[in-house]
């Protein structure tokens, strides 16, 4: 079975540093990877997807995850974190199950920035 | 386009009860999944239905079931709740499962006292 692990569950960090958000995850076939990102009292919302191609994908406020295939990983990286990056990032792989493909949520972590 | 909406946003239930919860797909998507989020386990998939018929179930008991309408709109219902049925219930939906992007809606607070 598939799994996804988020090494860590709190990161606190001051604003306009840098921030690494790591997810390792343990298949043996092919995946997709996400990561998404939740505000409170909200639901998911998409950061960002590696289906295939570049493994470096970007969003749109300045974050990219890199596909590592050797190392299993696909760590959130932002080189300047502001403020309202505050919430909790989650880490999902999407495989195969039985006859349609499956999401997979890592335990999450909640990024906070300091004023 | 108007997102993935679920209602009701919160709900107050007793042990024993139970429960529907709505959702409403992005429009022309067929793929709805569910899952319930938890402090203590986390995110966790329930079911996925697509046309009308579930494609894949996560592992939960049988007191959870779901359906798919025509329309694309998904309900989930909980028999008989307990205590740590209390969490969040999102609903994701999709264009179809090649696509893999799912857009979630907002949540159903569901607390069982």
């Amino acid at each position: 079975a598939q799994s996804v692990t988020q090494l860590d569950s709190q990161v606190p960090v001051f604003e306009e540093a840098p921030v690494e958000l790591r997810c390792n995850y343990s298949s043996s076939v092919s995946v997709y990877l996400f990561w998404y990102v939740q505000y409170p009292n909200q639901g998911l919302q998409l950061l960002l997807k590696y289906l295939s191609g570049s493994t470096l994908v970007e969003s749109i406020n300045g974050f990219e995850a890199e596909f590592n295939k050797s190392q299993t990983s696909f760590h959130l990286r932002k080189p300047s974190v502001h403020i309202s990056d505050t919430a909790e990032y989650f880490c999902a792989v999407s495989i195969y199950s039985g006859s349609a493909r499956q999401l997979t949520f890592g335990s999450g972590t909640q990024l906070t920035v300091l004023p | 386009k108007a997102g993935v909406t679920q209602t009701p946003r919160y709900l107050i239930k007793t042990r024993g009860q139970q429960v529907t919860l709505s959702c409403s797909p992005i429009s022309g998507h067929r793929s709805v999944s569910w899952y319930q989020q938890t402090p203590g386990q986390g995110l966790q998939f329930l079911f996925e239905y697509f046309s009308e018929t579930q494609r894949n179930k996560g592992n939960f008991p049988g007191r959870f079931s779901g359906r798919q309408f025509s329309n694309s709109r998904s309900e989930m219902n909980v028999s008989t709740l307990e205590l740590g049925d209390s969490a969040l219930y999102l609903c994701a939906s999709s264009l179809d499962q090649s696509t893999d992007t799912q857009y979630f809606g907002p949540g159903t607070r569901l607390t069982v006292l």
